[in-house]
């Protein structure tokens, strides 16, 4: 059973800095790893997906890297704004199904 | 123009009762999902259709009931509702089966019971 952990749990930051937000998984046969960003009382918005194949992929100021064997992830968002305040989700996809992480909270400080 | 749409976004009601959430997807998707976040912030797959035909159940209860009317459509119908129901209920769409393409979520539907 594939299981995902999200370090840290909750992360607070002042405007500018970079974050660096963690994901691991068990089981490394997956077909892709998605990164999804939750706002408070709303849904999931895909920001980044990595196919198995690939070791990075990047959006803006977004950057995701993929160590398959080694089960991680790690999602950068660089010159970090109070706008990017909200809950990070990191989902792995195998056996035809979406395992989710519980997320990391992200405050960034004005 | 929202791609997934649910309703209704809150829904309070008793134990014991009967609801359903509906979920519908412009996004021309194969395959719909149903995922059960509960109060830990774990988001859980429930169920998973693609074109009508059911793919995924994830050991849920057999009160709960997904209805596929057509592709892009799947509604989740829940008897005898139970406190431990209480959580927000997400619809989403990919492109096609097997979680490979991107899937696009709804706003989510809170699920209160008294």
């Amino acid at each position: 059973k594939q299981e995902v952990t999200q370090i840290p749990a909750a992360l607070s930051v002042p405007e500018g800095e970079n974050l660096v937000l963690n994901c691991s998984f068990t089981d490394s046969a997956i077909y892709n790893l998605q990164w999804f960003r939750q706002d408070p009382g709303k849904g999931l918005t895909s920001l980044l997906l990595i196919q198995s194949s690939q070791r990075e992929q990047t959006s803006g100021r977004l950057n995701a890297s993929l160590d398959k064997s080694s089960g991680r992830s790690t999602l950068y968002i660089a010159a970090s704004q109070p706008g990017d305040s909200a809950t990070y989700l990191c989902a792995v996809s195998n056996d035809y199904k979406l395992s989710f992480g519980a997320g990391t909270t992200v405050t960034v400080r004005a | 123009d929202t791609a997934v749409s649910q309703t209704p976004k809150y829904l309070v009601t008793q134990m014991g009762n009967d609801k359903s959430i509906k979920c519908e997807q412009n996004l021309g998707h194969d395959t719909m999902y149903w995922y059960k976040q509960d109060s830990k912030k774990f988001l859980k797959i429930m169920f998973s259709y693609n074109n009508k035909e059911l793919i995924i159940n994830e050991t849920v209860p057999n009160r709960f009931s997904p209805k596929s009317p057509d592709k892009a459509h799947l509604n989740l119908h829940i008897n005898s509702l139970e406190l431990g129901d209480s959580a927000v209920y997400f619809c989403a769409s990919s492109q096609d089966i097997g979680a490979i393409a991107p899937q696009h979520f709804g706003d989510g539907t809170r699920l209160s019971i008294l």
